[in-house]
């Protein structure tokens, strides 16, 4: 089976654009969730995704939005970036949503924010 | 406030010896429990998981202990290579608050020839 795959696997944008993220999941896997890493800050939980709808959502702010298609496959998007949001994003699936599912993740997308 | 905690940044050690990486959490409704390893430029991958009903698990090189009343577990890598020199990450979960997983900020590991 092919892993996950995320793209671009870089990208550099200014203050004040808008970015959009991809995630395809391991084939037959429901959930998507995306994660922001840090320097020193480790991985910071964004959001989850299930059968395309949001499940859960972390402690970001608006700009901070995804959605997740029919196939499974996710977007992320963040408008009105800031410097901060310099960062490695990290997409990771799993099967279903059950107790002893593991998370699967991609290589990510690093985003530099000039 | 941090709810899963690793304490030690970096950890050295020699090779063919045992490494042990420490975990701490605060939320007692954690039920589930994974190790993740991480190289540059690379996604987190899988090490290992352990549930809340057990205190011990094992895969080959790999051991996670579970210490409940502690609210505490660790990795023991026995012997450690070379190739498992990495950040390792420990996360955690309480699935029936629809949580997802919480992770530490991670220990660089480096297994020194």
């Amino acid at each position: 089976k092919a892993g996950v795959t995320q793209t671009p696997r870089y990208l550099i944008k200014t203050r004040g654009q808008q970015v959009t993220l991809s995630c395809s999941p391991i084939s037959g896997h429901r959930s998507v969730s995306w994660y922001q890493q840090t320097p020193g800050q480790g991985l910071q939980f964004l959001f989850e995704y299930f059968s395309e709808t949001q499940r859960n959502k972390g402690n970001f702010p608006g700009r901070f939005s995804g959605r997740q298609f029919s196939n499974s496959r996710s977007e992320m998007n963040v408008s009105t970036l800031e410097l901060g949001d310099s960062a490695l994003y990290l997409c990771a699936s799993s099967p279903q949503r059950e107790r002893a599912d593991t998370q699967y993740f991609g290589p990510g997308t690093r985003l530099t924010v000039l | 406030d941090q709810q899963v905690k690793q304490n030690s940044p970096s950890l050295s050690v020699q090779e063919g010896r045992i490494s042990i990486l420490n975990c701490d959490y605060t939320n007692s409704m954690f039920d589930y429990f994974l190790w993740y390893k991480k190289y540059p430029a690379e996604g987190p991958t899988f090490l290992i998981s352990i549930s809340s009903i057990k205190d011990k698990n094992e895969d080959g090189r790999f051991t996670v202990f579970l210490n409940k009343s502690a609210k505490h577990l660790s990795l023991h890598i026995v012997p450690s290579q070379p190739g498992d020199s990495a950040v390792y990450f420990c996360a955690a979960r309480s699935y029936n608050y629809g949580q997802n997983f919480v992770f530490g900020p991670g220990t660089r590991l480096s297994v020194l020839p």
